[in-house]
């Protein structure tokens, strides 16, 4: 099984900062890497995915990069509605794993 | 609008069965694959099964394999996950979420654009 992790697991940022997440996968996974965002009590919501495809309806200010086993999620300038915790998953093979996820709470 | 929907959670002691259910609409249900995902309290997401668009692939975690089994009947645009064996590991809210994908290289992206409320499954003695 593909295994990924997340760096950090949890930030504190001001609205306005720019934030990274980064994710990496235990193999090479081309671009088969989505960001999700889940708020306390709720389903999560996909915002990015194949790796740097902005979902319909998401902010331009989410960002996504990388390939092979490295990957970003960049929000360029952090809004209150951004604060949750946000998941990458790979979807090269199954099981569909999840990170660990990135807690992001505002100052 | 798309609505997935769960139901069947409840609290039950170890040992014994669950049937989750997931009604879908809004989209064309034949044409998509559904997965299942759950998170216990606290914790981070678990990829627990997926049953393809037609029900003819099913895959499933290693932590529920040869206890859980998914199926669907596109006729009632169900899918259900039959839960046997369960242990007190099994806690968890059970969220189903409906595939989609974009075109890659090298295949489907696939991603989860809808997702249920979720469905609260406690075991516990």
């Amino acid at each position: 099984d593909i295994q990924m992790t997340q760096s950090p697991s949890s930030l504190s940022a001001s609205v306005g900062d720019r934030v990274t997440i980064t994710c990496r996968a235990s193999q090479s996974i081309s671009t088969y890497l989505n960001w999700y965002l889940q708020k306390p009590g709720k389903a999560p919501k996909v915002v990015i995915h194949a790796a740097s495809t902005l979902q319909s309806g998401v902010p331009s200010r989410f960002s996504g990069s990388g390939a092979r086993r490295d990957f970003t999620l960049t929000i360029s300038s952090l809004q209150p509605e951004d604060a949750g915790t946000y998941y990458c998953q790979q979807s090269y093979s199954t099981p569909f794993t999840f990170g660990p996820g990135t807690k992001v709470n505002l100052k | 609008q798309v609505q997935v929907v769960e139901s069947g959670g409840g609290v039950v002691q170890p040992g014994t069965s669950l049937r989750l259910s997931c009604e879908s609409s809004g989209f064309t249900f034949s044409s998509y694959g559904i997965h299942w995902v759950r998170q216990a309290p606290g914790k981070g997401l678990e990829w627990v099964a997926l049953i393809a668009h037609d029900g003819s692939d099913k895959y499933y975690a290693d932590s529920v394999k040869g206890r859980f089994t998914i199926s669907r009947d596109n006729s009632k645009n169900t899918v259900s996950l039959q839960m046997n064996s369960l242990r007190t590991e099994d806690t968890a809210v059970y969220y189903c979420a409906k595939e989609e994908f974009d075109s890659g290289d090298y295949g489907r992206h696939y991603f989860f654009d809808y997702w249920g409320q979720g469905t609260l499954v406690a075991v516990s003695s």
